[in-house]
C-alpha cells in the first residue's frame, strides 16, 4: 500500500541552525501539506503546496519556513533559524488532486531544538 | 470561541463497551469530516471520512454528523484494547481548493482488558 514516508524520524539541532526535514508523498498525489504538532497540542496546518507553489499559509509558517519540491518525488520543509518553540512532530500530508479529500499522513519528523 | 472542540479525555473503558467520541465546530462552511487515529508520536490514520450530514458505518466504526447542530461524533463498538489510542477530528470546508485541515484536540482513549 503506497504511503507518505518521512525522513528523518528525529532530528536533534542547536537554537539558530538551519534544517530540512524531507517527505516523500504517495507518487500519484498533486497537493502536499506540512502539519506541526507541538507535543500535548492539537495537530496544526502549516503550509499547502500545488502546481509547485504555495497554495495556502498559517501565520505560523513565517519567513523562516519555506517549502520546496526540488525534484518529482521528495517535497522538503526547511526552518532557517530554529528556534526552542519551533521544536515539535512535523508531519507531511499529500492527496490526490481529482476530487479526492482524503489526506494521508506520514509518520512525521520529530524536531528537538536545543 | 474555538474553530473546533474536542474533549482530550482521558477516555478509559472496559473490553467491549461502546465508545462515544465527539466534536463541536463553529465554521458553518466545514463540510468534509475526517476521524483519524493516532498512537503514540505516529502520524494520522485515516478511519472515517464524511461528507455534508449523515452517517457511515465501517465494520465496528460509525461516523455520524449534524450539521444543523454542528456535532460530529464516532462510535466504536465492541471495543477492543487495540483501539487504544488518540482520536482526531479533522474538518475542511466546502472549498476544497486547498485542502486546509483544522483539527480537535484529540481524545485519548484507553480500552482495558
Amino acid at each position: 500500500e503506497p504511503e507518505v514516508t518521512q525522513t528523518p524520524s528525529h532530528q536533534v539541532t542547536q537554537m539558530g541552525q538551519e534544517v530540512i526535514l524531507r517527505c516523500v508523498p504517495i507518487s500519484n498525489h498533486l497537493y502536499f501539506y506540512w502539519y506541526r504538532q507541538i507535543l500535548g497540542q492539537k495537530v496544526e496546518f502549516l503550509v499547502s503546496f500545488y502546481n509547485n507553489e504555495i497554495s495556502e499559509k498559517s501565520e505560523i509558517f513565517d519567513d523562516q519556513f519555506s517549502v520546496e519540491r526540488p525534484d518529482g518525488s521528495n517535497f522538503t520543509l526547511k526552518i532557517r533559524s530554529t528556534k526552542l518553540e519551533d521544536s515539535a512532530m512535523y508531519f507531511c500530508a499529500s492527496k490526490t488532486g481529482t476530487g479526492g479529500n482524503i489526506q494521508y499522513f506520514g509518520a512525521g519528523t520529530r524536531l528537538s531544538v536545543l | 470561541q474555538k474553530e473546533v472542540e474536542q474533549d482530550p479525555g482521558p477516555l478509559s473503558v472496559p473490553e467491549g463497551a461502546i465508545v462515544s467520541l465527539n466534536c463541536t465546530y463553529s465554521n458553518s462552511a466545514f463540510q468534509y469530516f475526517m476521524w483519524y487515529r493516532q498512537y503514540s508520536r505516529k502520524g494520522p490514520e485515516l478511519l472515517m471520512y464524511t461528507y455534508s450530514s449523515g452517517n457511515k458505518e465501517d465494520g465496528r466504526f460509525t461516523a455520524q454528523v449534524d450539521k444543523s447542530s454542528k456535532y460530529i461524533s464516532l462510535f466504536i463498538r465492541d471495543s477492543q484494547p487495540s483501539d487504544s489510542a488518540t482520536y482526531l477530528c479533522a474538518m475542511m470546508d466546502g472549498s476544497g481548493n486547498t485542502g486546509k485541515l483544522i483539527f480537535g484536540q484529540g481524545t485519548t482513549l484507553q480500552v482495558k482488558p
